[in-house]
């Protein structure tokens, strides 16, 4: 099974100032790396895919990188609706594993 | 519009079986690459993946629990079911159920879509 290690584990960020999650995979799983929102009481929602790619709807302040263990979610000019926790969850093995989540608090 | 909703009991006991029912809508299980897993998340803690079942009725189960889950689907009421069998207190949970829309072979694939999840508490 995948392990995956997200840091830190929470964050407590500006309005306006950039934030910047990363997730380590214990092996490789090249680009099948998603990043999931969740705020508080709501279901988790896809922000976005495959490492790097958006999803529509998503605001464009949200962006993905990395490929093979390393990843990273980053949210540019953070904005108040964006207090949550977020997921990485690798879909290359079976099964699925999820990070341990990063709480983003708003200052 | 693509929706799901989790539905089932609220309270189970202890070495009970518990079994919880994904409907549907917006899509078809019969399409190529669709898939549909279940997600618990303990209360204040991660989401842990449990189970998929692919389009065309392949199955993938979470190790550590394999040998307590079943996931079947009824493409006819556009439905998914999860079946859980002697369930204790550490099972307490919001239970998901999500869609994945392009799931290659070979993979477990992303959640595009979750539901609203359904709360179970497991006590005597």
């Amino acid at each position: 099974e995948i392990v995956l290690t997200q840091s830190p584990d929470f964050q407590s960020v500006t309005p306006k100032e950039k934030v910047t999650i990363t997730c380590r995979a214990s092996q490789s799983i090249g680009s099948r790396l998603h990043w999931y929102q969740q705020r508080p009481d709501q279901s988790p929602k896809l922000v976005i895919k495959y490492a790097s790619q958006s999803i529509s709807g998503v605001p464009s302040r949200f962006s993905g990188s990395g490929s093979g263990t390393d990843f990273t979610l980053t949210i540019n000019s953070l904005e108040a609706e964006d207090a949550a926790t977020y997921y990485c969850h690798q879909s290359s093995s079976k099964p699925g594993t999820f990070g341990q989540g990063t709480k983003v608090e708003i200052k | 519009q693509i929706t799901l909703k989790e539905s089932g009991p609220t309270l189970v006991k202890p070495t009970e079986t518990l079994t919880l029912t994904c409907t549907f809508s917006g899509f078809s299980l019969r399409t190529t690459d669709v898939g549909v897993g279940w997600i618990r998340q303990p209360p204040g803690k991660a989401l842990e993946w449990l189970a998929l079942i692919y389009w065309d009725g392949d199955k993938r189960y979470s190790p550590s629990l394999q040998t307590r889950l079943t996931i079947t689907r009824d493409t006819s009421k556009n439905q998914v079911v999860l079946t859980v069998t002697n369930v204790d207190p550490v099972d307490t949970a919001t239970y998901y159920c999500a869609l994945g829309m392009e799931i290659p072979p070979g993979a477990t694939g992303v959640f595009d879509y979750w539901g609203q999840g359904t709360l179970v508490t497991v006590s005597s």
